[in-house]
């Protein structure tokens, strides 16, 4: 079973501040990295899906960067907004063997902005 | 609009009783997928679909059916045998598995929220 850990698992912030996360994944085998944003009541909304090492990822405030040799992917919101509070989920797709291409999902950031 | 229905929204299973979750996709996707959602873990994929007519056991299977006699249609059956069906299930679909778009994001549903009474 694949180990995707993000941290940290909960994070309040004031508005306007700016925030990251983490997402950490075995770093063999990799294939793609996904980031997903789920706010209470909503299905969740796809941010970023990452392939390529170094690559980074930009949507408005919200970007990501990726690092495949050591495994993790960075989530950076700047001047948050209530708006931005919502679970950030990442999943990780490996390369093959059994597994054909399903995606493993790390158990979320909750992120809370108050005005 | 194009999406993912899930319905019922909220379900009741009494103890022996199996249950039918809708999942249905007007996206044209040709994979479709259900996960569980339990408190402090992360989805856990229970069956996912490449084409019609076919589907492969995910990480949880064990207590749950699906089939995919429709394009659009991804049942998922929670079957006595599953003795913790406490949970959230999300549905979601992708333009496709392994091919030319094998990077594309997953599309969610709404979810259903299943209880035991």
């Amino acid at each position: 079973i694949l180990n995707v850990e993000q941290s940290p698992q909960s994070l309040h912030v004031q508005e306007g501040d700016s925030t990251n996360f983490t997402c950490s994944f075995p770093s063999s085998n990799f294939y793609a990295l996904h980031w997903y944003r789920w706010e209470t009541a909503k299905s969740p909304e796809a941010l970023f899906v990452m392939t390529l090492n170094g690559d980074e990822k930009k949507k408005g405030r919200i970007s990501a960067t990726l690092n495949t040799k050591e495994g993790y992917s960075y989530l950076y919101i700047k001047g948050s907004q209530p708006e931005d509070s919502a679970t950030y989920l990442c999943a990780f797709r490996d390369a093959g063997g059994t597994s054909y291409g399903k995606l493993t999902f790390g158990q979320g950031t909750i992120l809370t902005v108050h005005p | 609009d194009g999406g993912i229905t899930q319905s019922p929204k909220y379900l009741f299973r009494k103890e022996g009783q199996n249950v039918t979750l809708s999942c249905e996709q007007n996206l044209n996707h040709d994979a479709m997928y259900w996960y569980r959602q339990d408190p402090g873990q992360g989805l856990r994929l229970i069956y996912y679909s490449q084409i019609v007519n076919d589907f492969q056991k995910g990480d949880i299977a064990e207590g749950y059916s699906v089939s995919r006699e429709k394009k659009e249609s991804f049942p998922l059956t929670v079957t006595s045998a599953q003795k913790n069906p406490t949970a959230f299930y999300l549905c979601a679909s992708s333009i496709d598995h392994e091919g030319a778009y094998s990077n594309q994001p997953q599309h969610f549903g709404d979810g259903t929220r299943l209880s035991i009474l």
